[in-house]
């Protein structure tokens, strides 16, 4: 199974919106609402902040938003923030009880 | 607060073996999924399995297939992850994660450092 595919990097000022996408197949993402999304700031562990596509865990701001259209999933933060500067993973269940991670996204807030 | 807490850093010569443990406080362990995920120096994470304990059913990813054998003692409420045939490449930071009160990667350890060095 290989890494779903994200775009190794993407930026926006202050108060500017970016997204970020995912692209799997018709085997994960395209058949599955089980896609989530992480947060990673340098040595730290990630931070869930969407699962099943576009759902929200309690306490992850609004400004974090996800949708799905066939096999690519995305995430848009809003409103950027210099501490939504991080490492953005997308991941798929795959079937069979597995799951994949995509390739990461460097989001820097310019 | 659940909280899950890793054993400490390792480093291991190549051809050797590592386990490494997870132990879960504060909330149910039994019948929740704990996954481990391994973050090599400067990589993307990857998925490469999963337990959940009051069955003692495991799933495994395609690449780590007999190698890897994830197990859980729910007494003491660990989870373990055991590696063998090391390589250098496996030099990483192995997680245990656990889903939580949503179905994702909810609660993470704090990670251990496995390095493969001769």
């Amino acid at each position: 199974q290989s890494a779903l595919a994200q775009p190794p990097s993407a930026s926006g000022s202050p108060g500017q919106s970016v997204t970020i996408s995912c692209t799997g197949t018709s085997s994960d993402v395209g058949e599955y609402n089980f896609v989530s999304w992480y947060q990673q700031h340098p040595g730290k562990a990630p931070k869930v902040l969407i699962y099943e596509v576009s759902k929200r865990p309690s306490g992850v701001p609004d400004r974090f938003s996800g949708s799905k259209s066939g096999n690519t999933a995305s995430l848009t933060v809003s409103g950027l923030q210099a501490e939504d500067e991080a490492e953005y993973y997308c991941s798929s269940y795959v079937g069979r009880n597995k799951y994949v991670f995509g390739s990461g996204t460097q989001v820097t807030v310019l | 607060q659940v909280q899950l807490v890793q054993s400490g850093a390792e480093v291991k010569k190549p051809g050797s073996s590592v386990k490494v443990s997870c132990k879960s406080s504060g909330g149910t362990f039994s019948s929740n999924t704990v996954s481990w995920v391994r973050q090599a120096p400067g990589q993307g994470l990857e998925w490469m399995g999963r337990i959940i304990p009051f069955l003692t059913v495991t799933d495994y990813a395609q690449r780590f297939q007999g190698r890897v054998t994830i197990t859980a003692d729910t007494s003491t409420s660990t989870a373990y992850m055991d590696l063998s045939s090391l390589a250098f490449d496996d030099t990483a930071v192995y997680y245990c994660v656990r889903d939580g009160s949503v179905d994702a990667f909810e609660i993470w350890g704090q990670g251990t450092m496995v390095t493969v060095s001769s």
